[in-house]
């Protein structure tokens, strides 16, 4: 079972970016993708994004298509996920999972994102 | 507006059974895409609960079972406990990538 650990928690103002960082261990890191999860306050999840870490491959959801990047470091095991021109609707957690047959099975602790002037 | 659809809310008295649906469409779970299911309790991560449409994962109670029917999936508590009280939620996929349901609050009366 992978286990995941987030940066912590950020500030930042409208028009920004933020970078938000996943670390694995106790896993196979590369057999699985690293998919990207938001959560909005009192809102459901939103799926944002996944990597393939062992070829580095990438899939967006159209929503975030151009405005989000996720990499990912095999040498650390870290995948980290870059939001640019952040909004006050970007606030909320941000959470990374380890996908395996489309479901995800390990998550990390989240990191709470606030976008604020 | 999610992809999947759930009820917002559910409620059943200890020992009751519960079911949530999870309405999808012929792009998701029509179109052969799994359903799975999460758990999350205030302030904290999700937690698998149920994959592969009726999989339980080790440490899941056998109370929790699953199926899918055409485009939508249900999730099925036996046996309620006050533990159950959670925000439970579907998750599928279509052609852009994962879609996750609005989640139900339930609620242990």
């Amino acid at each position: 079972q992978v286990h995941l650990v987030q940066s912590g928690a950020e500030m930042r103002k409208p028009g920004s970016s933020v970078k938000v960082s996943c670390k694995a261990s106790g896993g196979s890191f590369k057999m699985y993708s690293v998919s990207w999860v938001r959560q909005a306050p009192g809102q459901g999840l939103e799926w944002m994004g996944r990597i393939m870490p062992m070829v580095g491959s990438t899939n967006y959801a159209p929503k975030y298509r151009g405005r989000v990047t996720v990499t990912a470091d095999t040498s650390t095991t870290t995948v980290s996920m870059e939001l640019n021109s952040l909004g006050s609707e970007d606030t909320a957690v941000y959470y990374c999972a380890t996908g395996y047959k489309g479901f995800f099975h390990s998550w990390g602790q989240g990191t709470l994102v606030t976008v604020s002037s | 507006q999610s992809v999947l659809t759930q009820p917002p809310s559910v409620s059943g008295a200890p020992g009751q059974r519960v079911t949530i649906s999870c309405t999808g469409s012929s792009s998701n779970i029509g179109a052969g895409y799994d359903a799975h299911w999460y758990q999350q309790f205030p302030g904290s991560a999700p937690r698998l609960i149920m994959f592969g449409n009726g999989s339980r994962p080790s440490g899941v109670p056998d109370r929790f079972s699953g199926s899918k029917s055409a485009t939508s999936a249900s999730l099925a508590i036996t046996g309620l406990q006050p533990e159950d009280e959670a925000d439970y939620y579907c998750q599928s996929y279509d052609m852009s990538g994962a879609v996750f349901g609005g989640g139900t609050k339930l609620t242990v009366l």
